[in-house]
């Protein structure tokens, strides 16, 4: 069984560049919900989509937007970078309460 | 204001005896809490999980104790591997006014496992 899938696996980009990750979560999973994680610091909350709709926001600035598509894999957009988003960006997909997570996508902002 | 906290950052212990990694909260509205754990440049790979309802879940060689009064759990891994050096992290979750599970994490405890 696959589990969860991002893309693409590493990315480098300049400031004021944007950037969109993507994210497959496991099949029968409605459930998507995305992390920064920074060096030497545990996962931060940025985003929650559940059936398409968005259930729940971090404390992200409006760079940092998502949507959830019918099939339920899910886009991170960031705008502008700033240096301060380099990270790897973690998507965690769930069915109840345990969520799942993909291998992460490592973004350098130059 | 960390909610989660791992105290300790790191633990060495010798193969085939006990690690217990620790774990402590503030936030009484947690009701759901996990284990993951993370090797470098992989994502975090869930490990076992707790309900407030209980005080101990087991799973193989993983144990997580959950003592509510003290807002403290711990995992417990008998016995240890050097499979298990890895970085470990706590979570908790509790459901709030959005209908949404976010985890809140510590900050992680890296346990290396000496052969």
């Amino acid at each position: 069984d696959a589990g969860v899938t991002q893309s693409p696996t590493h990315l480098i980009k300049t400031r004021g560049q944007h950037v969109t990750l993507r994210c497959s979560p496991i099949s029968g999973h409605k459930s998507v919900s995305w992390y920064q994680q920074v060096l030497g610091q545990g996962p931060q909350f940025i985003f929650q989509y559940y059936e398409k709709e968005e259930r729940g926001r971090g404390n992200f600035p409006d760079r940092f937007s998502a949507r959830q598509f019918p099939n339920y894999s899910s886009e991170l957009n960031v705008n502008a970078l700033l240096l301060g988003d380099s990270a790897l960006y973690l998507c965690a997909s769930s069915f109840s309460r345990e969520q799942f997570f993909g291998p992460g996508t490592r973004l350098t902002v130059l | 204001d960390q909610q989660v906290k791992q105290n300790s950052p790191s633990l060495s212990v010798q193969e085939g005896r006990i690690s217990i990694l620790n774990c402590d909260y503030t936030n009484s509205m947690f009701d759901y809490f996990l284990w993951y754990k993370k090797y470098p440049a992989e994502g975090p790979t869930f490990l076992i999980s707790i309900s407030s309802i209980k005080d101990k879940n087991e799973d193989g060689r993983f144990t997580v104790f959950l003592n509510k009064s003290a807002k403290h759990l711990s995992l417990h891994i008998v016995p240890s591997q050097p499979g298990d050096s890895a970085v470990y992290f706590c979570a908790a979750s509790g459901r709030n006014a959005g209908n949404n599970r976010k985890l809140i994490w510590g900050l992680g405890t890296s346990l290396a496992v000496n052969p």
